[in-house]
């Protein structure tokens, strides 16, 4: 069965510097997305991503954040300079069109110290 | 406002007990709606989905599902619980028009007793 791949699967990274998180989104869809879930919280939409451009965001996704899909197959999400509270699990989604049920990877737990 | 509201953190269940894990929302017009699982240090799965038709839904591992218009409320249940159902359950719901961005609940953990 086909599934959303994340690596790497936990990141450790010191405050300030730069962190990417990669996903490969299951290959026929079309609509990309990424999640956060800070511990013990709720799952929360930071952006999606559409024909190659970001078609929503959230007040979370600000400035230090980007996200790109370089190769017809990867989609990333970088933190430009990483803050203590951008610790939390990373959940990158996919659908094959606008309608259809989200799938998602299994997250990469980021520790920022 | 989207909001998706599960008012239970934890629900405790005795194994072959039916169960309920409750959900209610908060969108204008006719919401999609979704239940998820999360096991242990596992992504997200899909468990059932409520687009149109009939209220009653079917999902993966025997799990269903009830859209209830009048009461606002999604509640997921099971006829009959496994210890191995023992995990982390989130509404989500998502506009039908517009943003497409799921917005999801505080979650529920549900213990299943042997």
């Amino acid at each position: 069965e086909p599934e959303v791949t994340q690596t790497p699967s936990h990141q450790v990274t010191q405050m300030g510097q730069e962190v990417i998180l990669r996903c490969v989104p299951i290959s026929n869809h079309l609509y990309f997305y990424w999640y956060r879930q800070i511990l013990g919280q709720k799952v929360e939409f930071l952006v999606s991503f559409y024909n190659n451009e970001i078609s929503e965001k959230s007040e979370i996704f600000d400035d230090q954040f980007s996200v790109e899909r370089p190769d017809g197959s990867n989609f990333t999400l970088k933190i430009r300079s990483t803050k203590l509270e951008d610790s939390a699990m990373y959940f990158c989604a996919s659908t094959r069109d606008k309608n259809t049920e989200a799938f998602f990877g299994q997250g990469t737990r980021l520790t920022v110290v | 406002a989207q909001s998706v509201a599960q008012p239970e953190d934890q629900v405790n269940v005795a194994e072959g007990n039916p169960l309920t894990v409750k959900c209610t929302y908060s969108v204008s017009g006719n919401p999609y709606l979704f239940w998820y699982v999360q096991y242990p240090n596992r992504g997200l799965q899909f468990l059932l989905k409520y687009i149109t038709g009939d209220n009653l839904v079917k999902g993966s591992y025997g799990f269903e599902a009830e859209f209830n218009k009048s009461q606002t409320s999604f509640h997921l249940k099971k006829p009959s619980a496994l210890v191995s159902d023992s995990a982390l359950y989130f509404c989500a719901e998502r506009q039908t028009t517009g943003r497409r961005a799921l917005t999801f609940g505080s979650g529920t953990r549900l213990q299943v007793q042997p």
